[in-house]
């Protein structure tokens, strides 16, 4: 298996505008979980899905924020507008069951200027 | 307070030597915990979890595991310059399902 894709890998944006990140999970993982990781606040957990419903986005900062999983294979995070503060990495990992045992993507690191 | 708290280093030690790295949580409800490593400008990858109190031995990295202090270590045992990177801590809450990571030990292997 080819592991969590992410894409793009690098994002430059100017502020206000809209971002789309997309994840694509290890096949037959029924768990996706979309992360932020700054340096002031290490990694934070934003939203996760089960078996694309999503269960808690209680890390979701604001409304500008929105995940969605149309389908087993494919998630979005969306940033719209987006300010200079969302620059951060952002990662997909996905899991099999709900544990611990989470497989990160490469990771889309964002730049808002 | 952060829920899981790590120092963050860095945490220098030399080739041969054995690294401890060091958790605190404060959530109850966390009953497993996980240790992560990442590279710099890579993503976290999993090296250990351990469940229950005591020690979880798997080559040269063991984990230790105390619920009563709520405590949580990792030792690398013969540390290597490869070992140099981020040791990220994380406990999985079995109220929410959620992993909450502390924000990192990052450790040097020197030569």
């Amino acid at each position: 298996d080819a592991g969590v894709i992410q894409s793009p890998r690098h994002e430059v944006t100017e502020m206000g505008q809209e971002v789309t990140l997309r994840c694509k999970p290890i096949s037959g993982h029924d768990y996706l979980f979309w992360y932020r990781q700054t340096m002031m606040r290490g990694l934070e957990l934003l939203i996760y899905f089960n078996n694309n419903v999503p269960i808690d986005d209680s890390g979701m900062p604001e409304d500008r924020f929105s995940a969605k999983m149309p389908n087993a294979s494919f998630s979005t995070l969306k940033i719209q507008p987006s300010e200079p503060r969302d620059s951060a990495v952002y990662f997909c990992a996905s899991s099999p069951e709900a544990s611990g045992e989470q497989y990160f993507g490469p990771g889309t690191r964002l730049t808002v200027t | 307070q952060k829920e899981v708290e790590q120092n963050s280093g860095p945490l220098s030690v030399p080739e041969g030597a054995i690294a401890s790295l060091n958790c605190t949580y404060s959530d109850r409800g966390s009953q497993s915990f996980f240790w992560y490593r990442q590279y710099s400008g890579k993503s976290p990858e999993l090296i250990m979890f351990i469940y229950s109190n005591g020690d979880k031995e798997d080559g040269r990295f063991t984990a230790q595991l105390n619920k009563a202090s709520q405590y949580v270590s990792l030792l690398i045992r013969d540390s290597q310059p490869s070992d140099s990177a981020t040791y990220l801590c994380a406990g999985l809450s079995y109220n929410t399902d959620k992993l909450i990571f502390g924000t990192g030990t990052r450790l040097q292997v020197f030569p």
